[in-house]
């Protein structure tokens, strides 16, 4: 069974300081890796994606992830936070091999103080 | 940018009742899932529907739930009997394609809270 580890609860970070958020996973064969973002009273959100191709993924408001085989982890990082990143980042998986649901973690706040 | 709705935004009910948690999904999607999250919990995925009927469904989602497409554009998830243990965020996805590729839109969701 495919499974997402998102090892923190909430990670804190001062404006303009680098951020990560980690992401590891387990799946069968190879991995469709995403990240998401939820903003208070909204739904998730999608920022970026990995699928095949260069390990570095670059996505919305300046987010990118790097795609890790043999750690199998997918962090979520930006080079210079910002307050209004706050929000809650869901990291997700699917089995590249068939068709399979898309299993989330569950979730790592992120806060940014000015 | 088109988005999925989901209506009403919080659902409060009494064990035993039936609900009916209502979606939009963008209007040239073919594929509709629902995911819960349980407060402090991973969103767990319940259901996909894709040309009328279910396409893949979890052990979540037992006899007691059941989904329609009533119209051409509502996307339903009923509750036959509810339980304290269906208290939880649901939250309706919609996508053009269902190839894993594919990235999910989410609406904002539906917090149920059974008494």
């Amino acid at each position: 069974a495919q499974s997402v580890a998102q090892p923190e609860d909430q990670v804190n970070v001062a404006e303009g300081n680098p951020l990560t958020v980690k992401c590891t996973y387990s799946v069968s064969g190879n991995p469709y890796l995403f990240w998401y973002v939820q903003y208070p009273n909204r739904g998730l959100q999608f920022l970026l994606k990995y699928i095949t191709g260069d390990n570095l993924v670059k996505g919305s408001y300046g987010f990118e992830a790097e795609f890790n085989k043999s750690q199998t982890s997918f962090h979520l990082k930006k080079p210079s936070a910002l307050v209004s990143d706050s929000a809650l980042y869901f990291c997700a998986v699917r089995d590249a091999s068939g068709y399979s649901t898309l299993t989330f973690g569950k979730g790592t706040m992120l806060l940014v103080s000015p | 940018e088109p988005e999925v709705t989901q209506t009403p935004s919080h659902q409060v009910t009494q064990m035993g009742q039936e609900v009916i948690l209502r979606c939009v999904p963008i209007s040239n999607h073919l594929y509709f899932y629902w995911y819960r999250q349980i407060l402090g919990q991973k969103v767990e995925f319940l259901v996909s529907f894709y040309n009328n009927e279910i396409s893949e469904k979890s052990e979540i989602f037992d006899d007691q739930f059941s989904v329609e497409r009533p119209d051409g554009s509502n996307f339903t998830l009923k509750i036959r009997s509810t339980k304290l243990e269906d208290s939880a965020m649901y939250f309706c996805a919609s996508s053009q394609g269902g190839s894993g590729r594919e990235k999910l839109f989410f609406g904002s969701g539906t917090q149920l809270s059974v008494l």
